[in-house]
């Protein structure tokens, strides 16, 4: 089982719906749970960021967790054309060998996301 | 800088050759990072580092790559010997002090011919 999954994709969704990327981790000592955009031949973006369960919202994007099912989401409401893009989840564990307490990120390869007009 | 920068944009090189990678972070960050990215995949960690030193080295694939951060600021990546199964984009990441938002670079695409 790999650490983040992601279904590949493609999603797509007319203008103006609503798209829900959804990721899921296996590892229950994750920490913090990151959405990340990457448009073709661009690096990773951050969108936002969740901690806690429950929702999370920005703009137009909301983040869900659920710790005990270890799923998070990521819904795009009034999704436009600009929005096309891959959608990458990345989960924080704590660093192996830090005394410092940071975190690696690792990343799921990321759902397709195409907005047709 | 106003952002990560990294250098060269783009590096073409022969199978066997030897290949370093720059990374420059945002002022002031005190962490980096260095991800390889390949067609369709997500990001995979290779290295962190907290300050000059390497924290975390454990996403490195093997012994011909290796990164420095003698400063504390710019990064180089070095891979030896290189294969084609090295081709890739080399990502960069910085952020504050580790537990923050990183800010990825543009990346280096490496083709190993």
């Amino acid at each position: 089982q790999k650490e983040v999954e992601q279904n590949s994709g493609p999603l797509s969704v007319p203008e103006g719906a609503i798209a829900s990327l959804n990721c899921t981790y296996s590892d229950r000592g994750s920490q913090s749970f990151f959405w990340y955009r990457q448009y073709s031949g661009k690096s990773p973006e951050l969108i936002m960021f969740i901690y806690s369960n429950g929702d999370k919202e920005d703009g137009r994007f909301t983040a869900q967790l659920n710790k005990a099912s270890q799923y998070v989401s990521l819904l795009i409401r009034d999704s436009q054309p600009s929005d096309s893009a891959t959608y990458l989840c990345a989960v924080n564990k704590p660093s192996f060998g830090s005394s410092g307490g940071s975190y690696i990120p690792t990343f799921g390869r990321g759902t397709s996301l195409i907005v047709h007009p | 800088g106003a952002g990560v920068s990294q250098t060269p944009s783009n590096k073409v090189t022969e199978k066997g050759k030897y290949v370093e990678l720059r990374c420059d972070p945002i002022s002031g960050h005190t962490a980096l990072y260095w991800y390889r990215q390949s067609l369709g995949q997500g990001p995979e960690f290779l290295i962190y580092f907290q300050g000059t030193g390497a924290a975390d080295d454990s996403g490195l694939p093997n012994d011909r790559f290796f990164a420095v951060r003698p400063e504390g600021s710019v990064s180089t990546l070095k891979i030896q010997r290189t294969e084609r199964g090295d081709s890739a984009v080399y990502l960069c990441a910085s952020s504050y002090r580790g537990r923050e938002t990183q800010y990825f670079g543009p990346g280096t695409r490496l083709l190993v011919l």
